[in-house]
């Protein structure tokens, strides 16, 4: 079954700084991408997600690619701000709407003022 | 819209008690689902349901049951508690299934002794 690695497991940046954050999928048939945010004593929450489709995908300081032939998918944020401490969860799915979506174990951000 | 809601918020139970966790949404999302976080793992799903009546089991089943009556409701049943099942779990919907924005409710953590 399909498996997801999430790296790194926390990572700590100065304000203003860039965080990257990384993911790779085992199953080749995935096709889509998804990255969730969840702060502390709440649910997780969709930040942006990308298909196969795309290389890209942009939305103000928060990035994710896609190397579908390596086989990982990456969020970048940029000019951090300490409201973007949070644990960050990617995702990596295949089967369409009802298919199946793994999870990876997440990533713990802290953005120091 | 209050979205998805969960309750409670938080539970003690004893081995071999059972409870059943509440989970309601005003979106009429047809997709709804459960998971349980565990730390170092993520997200695993427990049971999902497309729509009102039909229900089908996730990666973590054993344990648990649902129902689904209603396309607002969800609630998930702890048949006899065990320590294992300790956890923080979120209910989650969308309008058609995993591989669309999911909401996510607050969590409700449950403690069994």
């Amino acid at each position: 079954g399909e498996n997801v690695e999430q790296h790194p497991s926390t990572l700590s940046v100065q304000e203003g700084d860039s965080a990257v954050i990384k993911c790779t999928y085992s199953d080749s048939a995935s096709n889509y991408f998804p990255w969730y945010k969840q702060e502390l004593g709440k649910g997780p929450q969709l930040i942006i997600d990308i298909r196969s489709n795309v290389g890209e995908k942009k939305d103000q300081r928060i990035a994710v690619t896609l190397n579908k032939t390596a086989k990982h998918f990456s969020l970048h944020i940029t000019e951090t701000q300490p409201e973007d401490s949070a644990v960050y969860f990617c995702a990596a799915g295949y089967g369409g709407s009802q298919g199946n979506l793994i999870f990876g174990k997440g990533t713990k951000l802290s953005v120091k003022p | 819209n209050a979205g998805v809601t969960q309750t409670p918020k938080f539970q003690v139970l004893k081995t071999g008690q059972s409870m059943t966790l509440q989970c309601a949404q005003d979106m009429n999302h047809e997709y709804m689902s459960w998971y349980r976080q565990d730390p170092g793992m993520g997200l695993r799903l427990i049971h999902y349901s497309v729509g009102a009546g039909i229900t089908d089991q996730g990666e973590v089943p054993n344990g648990y049951n649902v129902s689904r009556s209603t396309t607002e409701d969800f609630p998930l049943r702890l048949l006899s508690a065990a320590p294992s099942q300790t956890s923080v779990y979120f209910c989650a919907s969308s309008y058609a299934g995993r591989q669309e924005t999911q909401y996510f409710g607050p969590g409700t953590r449950l403690l069994v002794l």
